[in-house]
């Protein structure tokens, strides 16, 4: 199965600053992956997918960039409501796979 | 609104068997594949199987067949998970997934997530 390796696992970022995450996939995976924001006691949300593509209703401060087996994800301004986890998912292939997640936290 | 909403919590004793459902809402229910994945205490995400809301036919992850049941019922839009013999290390958080079939087959929309409990 294909691995999903983020880096860092926490982020401390201050409010307006920008936050660049990364997710590594263990083969090429090409442009199959996607994005998701997670608090506490909600449902995980879909931000990108297509490694760049913004889902329906997401601001344009995240983006994605990437392809193969390196990938990004870059909030250009943390706003208060972007604190949570962030998590990697290939749909490349099966069985999905997820990376651990990346916290980003208030510094 | 599309919306997945799932069961409450469960408390269980080993041995003891769970239905976990998930009701689908603002959409047509056989269109997108429903998705369970697994979240354990400080664990990633895993992805247990799926069923094909169409054909009903589910497919399992390895590690996932045996103790582990994903069917549906059309008529009220509603996939379930049994888990039978329930164990300790089923202790996790289960979450039920659409699948999006226009955008890669990406999961997009998420239930708000089932906490399972097994403890004596």
């Amino acid at each position: 199965e294909i691995v999903m390796t983020q880096d860092p696992a926490t982020l401390s970022v201050s409010p307006g600053e920008r936050a660049t995450l990364s997710c590594r996939a263990s083969q090429s995976i090409r442009n199959t992956l996607a994005w998701y924001q997670h608090k506490p006691g909600q449902p995980p949300r879909l931000l990108i997918f297509r490694a760049s593509t913004r889902a329906s209703d997401i601001p344009p401060r995240f983006s994605g960039s990437g392809s193969g087996t390196e990938f990004t994800l870059t909030i250009s301004s943390l706003q208060s409501e972007d604190f949570a986890v962030y998590f990697c998912m290939q749909y490349h292939d099966w069985p999905r796979t997820f990376g651990q997640g990346t916290k980003v936290e208030i510094k | 609104q599309v919306q997945l909403v799932q069961s409450g919590s469960e408390l269980k004793k080993p041995g003891a068997s769970v239905t976990v459902s998930c009701k689908a809402a603002g959409y047509s229910f056989t269109n997108h594949a429903i998705n369970w994945v697994r979240q354990a205490p400080g664990q990633r995400l895993f992805w247990m199987g799926s069923i094909n809301t169409d054909s009903g036919n589910p497919t399992y992850a390895q590690g996932f067949t045996g103790r582990f049941v994903i069917s549906l019922d059309t008529s009220v839009s509603t996939a379930y998970l049994q888990i039978n013999r329930l164990q300790a290390e089923d202790t996790a958080v289960y979450f039920c997934v659409r699948s999006r079939p226009l955008w890669g087959f990406v999961f997009d929309i998420w239930g708000q997530g089932t906490v399972v409990t097994v403890s004596s």
